[in-house]
């Protein structure tokens, strides 16, 4: 069985403090994606990475990093001096190549303070 | 880039009333649709995946008589929910996927209430 599990239901930090988020997924496929999706309060997804199973190599854009290990099953994310703009909830999430189908985790809702 | 539309983005409407959600690829074939509905606070649900000229493949527990999708050409699908009740105010998103990894996106999702 597929699943993805995001235990930080949500996670308050103050403003230019760095902050991660976990995600540990569960799956026996050999070839799959992970995922990484911010919402904000309008409700629009928005991508944010997508890495396959085949590529752990860590990524870095701006503020945002991944860090993805196939050994504890986990792809966490790190956003570094947070901002205010950075409050959302934000899903991981789970793809087999095969169907496209997308098993989200239950999503860590991130409060930045100013 | 590759934009997935859905119209309206607000709806509401009477109990026992039907809507229809549509859902547009603007410049990709989206040869599957996804649905999902997404409850306050909740994480997205997969309500049912459609393919471009055949039937959709519902969820366990999704009732297909009551949500009915449609996808008729290869940059519209349509999500009817028939008879709507006040449990079936959610947030209804779309996501194209053209084929690939790569090309799949999410639509910006209608925000249901039904009174």
């Amino acid at each position: 069985a597929q699943k993805v599990t995001q235990a930080q239901t949500e996670i308050s930090v103050v403003e230019k403090e760095d902050v991660t988020l976990d995600c540990v997924y569960e799956t026996r496929d050999t070839t799959y994606y992970l995922f990484w999706y911010k919402q904000p309060p309008s409700g629009e997804l928005v991508f944010l990475i997508r890495r396959n199973s085949f590529d752990e190599q860590n990524e870095i854009s701006g503020r945002y990093s991944w860090n993805f290990q196939k050994s504890t099953s986990s792809f966490n994310f790190t956003i570094t001096a947070s901002q205010v703009v950075d409050s959302a909830v934000y899903f991981c999430a789970l793809s087999n190549s095969g169907t496209y189908k997308y098993i989200f985790g239950t999503g860590t809702r991130l409060k930045v303070l100013a | 880039g590759a934009v997935v539309s859905q119209h309206p983005s607000w709806v509401i409407c009477k109990s026992g009333t039907s809507v229809k959600i549509e859902c547009r690829s603007l410049d990709f074939q989206a040869t599957t649709m996804f649905w999902y509905r997404q409850f306050p606070k909740q994480s997205l649900m997969l309500m049912a995946t459609s393919n471009e000229g055949s039937k959709a493949t519902y969820e366990q527990g999704v009732e297909k008589d009551k949500f009915l999708i449609n996808h008729a050409s290869l940059t519209l699908s349509t999500l009817t929910v028939t008879s709507a009740h006040p449990e079936d105010s959610s947030f209804y998103i779309c996501r194209g996927q053209g084929g690939s990894q790569e090309t799949q996106y999410f639509g910006p999702g209608t925000r249901l209430l039904v009174l």
